[in-house]
């Protein structure tokens, strides 16, 4: 399995432009979070989804969009980039939690932005 | 609503010496609780976890970690430390079906 992938690792973006941050899963994870770290605020909650179809949004959703076509993908967009989104972005998947089942998050390796 | 404080953003310590690294958390349900660390320019990895049962976990590189409820803490703790272990530490909880809510991190530096 290569888990949760994310692509690009880098990017830098100029004020106003648009991108979309992907994420993909191959553990059959009904569950994908998107979050950005920022220094000294820990990882914030911009999405997330509990199966292909539903997304809902976090802590910080604004000036985000998602959609989760599959189960596999959950792509973030940022419309029209702004220098306030400068962060680190992470994507991660869980399988729905039952009785005696773990939720353990498993995260990609983070995509890098600049807005400038 | 949940949330997650962990009490330092910077601990150092000396290498082989013990450390503990605070959190503590706010909710009004059941909770799971995490540790997650992070080593410079990666993502995160589960360090332990506590779902129920025994309040003491243990986790990978050495670390554990009590579960108190009276005090709604989880505190990390690591008998002697390595250069290695230098990396951020981040405390996350959730009730399940819930997303993850993090800490802010703590530092962990480790002085040789």
């Amino acid at each position: 399995n290569a888990g949760v992938t994310q692509t690009p690792k880098f990017q830098v973006l100029k004020t106003g432009q648009s991108m979309t941050l992907q994420c993909a899963q191959d553990m059959n994870h009904e569950y994908m979070s998107w979050y950005r770290q920022d220094p000294g605020m820990g990882l914030r909650l911009i999405h997330y989804s509990v199966g292909a179809g539903i997304t809902d949004q976090g802590e910080v959703p604004n000036g985000y969009n998602v959609s989760r076509s599959t189960t596999e993908d959950f792509p973030l967009r940022l419309l029209s980039a702004a220098p306030s989104q400068t962060s680190v972005y992470f994507c991660a998947s869980s399988q729905r939690a039952t009785s005696g089942r773990v939720n353990e998050q498993f995260f990609g390796p983070g995509t890098r932005l600049t807005v400038l | 609503a949940q949330s997650v404080t962990q009490l330092d953003s910077q601990v150092p310590v000396f290498e082989e010496a013990p450390v503990e690294l605070r959190c503590n958390y706010s909710s009004s349900v059941s909770v799971y609780l995490f540790w997650y660390v992070q080593y410079p320019n990666q993502g995160l990895q589960l360090l332990l976890k506590y779902l129920s049962g025994s309040t003491l976990v243990k986790g990978i590189n050495g670390f554990e970690a009590e579960f108190n409820k009276s005090q709604t803490s989880f505190h990390l703790r690591k008998p002697s430390v390595h250069i290695s272990d230098t990396a951020e530490y981040f405390c996350a909880v959730n009730s399940g079906n819930t997303p993850l809510v993090f800490g802010k991190g703590t530092r962990l530096s480790v002085i040789a």
